[in-house]
């Protein structure tokens, strides 16, 4: 199986929305309910930003939010913060009990 | 408060083995699947699999097949990650992480394999 297919890098300006992609195929981001996304400081271990496609953990800004379209998935960051940057991966269930990640994108903040 | 608490890093030979500890606390141990996440230097997350601690029931990414073993211990509330036959680029850091509906809620600080010639 393939990693998910992600842009390696996105940039936005103080205040700004951007979106970062997440593509599959129909047996895994098409075919379930099932994305996560992360976000990686240099150094740090992954947090969980989005689960479930939409949902956001306590203590998460509603900053960040989840969608999901046929076989693409997107986290949109709102009014991004320098604190933003990072990297972001997304995550899904693949059938047969295997789990994929995409390949991670890096988010400057210009 | 939920902890996963991993085992220090670790430096292989070419060809031997390598075992990581992830110590959980903080919950009821039983109730959710272990998954098993690595990161070579500079480069992206990889999935590597999974065990339930309940029933001690394991998922391997293929890429792993044949190499890699998940175990658990209920006391303390323990689970494993071996790693055999090492290579260079094994080299990586390990992180175990607690799947929580659609996602890994809680994440071990990480644990550091190298691997040497």
């Amino acid at each position: 199986q393939s990693a998910l297919t992600q842009p390696p890098s996105a940039s936005g300006s103080p205040g700004q929305s951007v979106t970062i992609s997440c593509t599959g195929i129909s047996s895994d981001v098409g075919g379930y309910n099932s994305v996560s996304w992360y976000q990686q400081h240099p150094g740090k271990a992954p947090k969980l930003i989005i689960y479930d496609v939409s949902k956001r953990p306590s203590g998460v800004p509603d900053r960040f939010s989840g969608s999901k379209s046929g076989n693409t998935a997107s986290l949109t960051v709102s009014a991004v913060q320098a604190d933003d940057e990072a990297d972001y991966y997304c995550n899904s269930y693949a059938s047969s009990n295997n789990w994929l990640f995409g390949g991670g994108t890096k988010l400057t903040v210009l | 408060q939920v902890q996963l608490v991993q085992s220090g890093a670790e430096v292989k030979k070419t060809g031997a083995s390598v075992k990581v500890s992830c110590k959980a606390s903080g919950y009821t141990f039983t109730s959710n699947q272990m998954h098993w996440v690595r990161q070579a230097p500079g480069q992206g997350l990889e999935w590597m699999g999974w065990i339930n601690p309940s029933s001690a029931d394991t998922k391997y990414a293929q890429k792993f097949q044949g190499r890699v073993s998940m175990t658990r211990d209920l006391s303390p509330a323990t689970v494993y990650m071996e790693l055999t036959s090492l290579r260079s680029d094994d080299t990586a850091m390990y992180y175990c992480a607690r799947r929580y509906s659609f996602g890994y809620d809680y994440w071990g600080q990480g644990t550091l394999v190298t691997v040497s010639p």
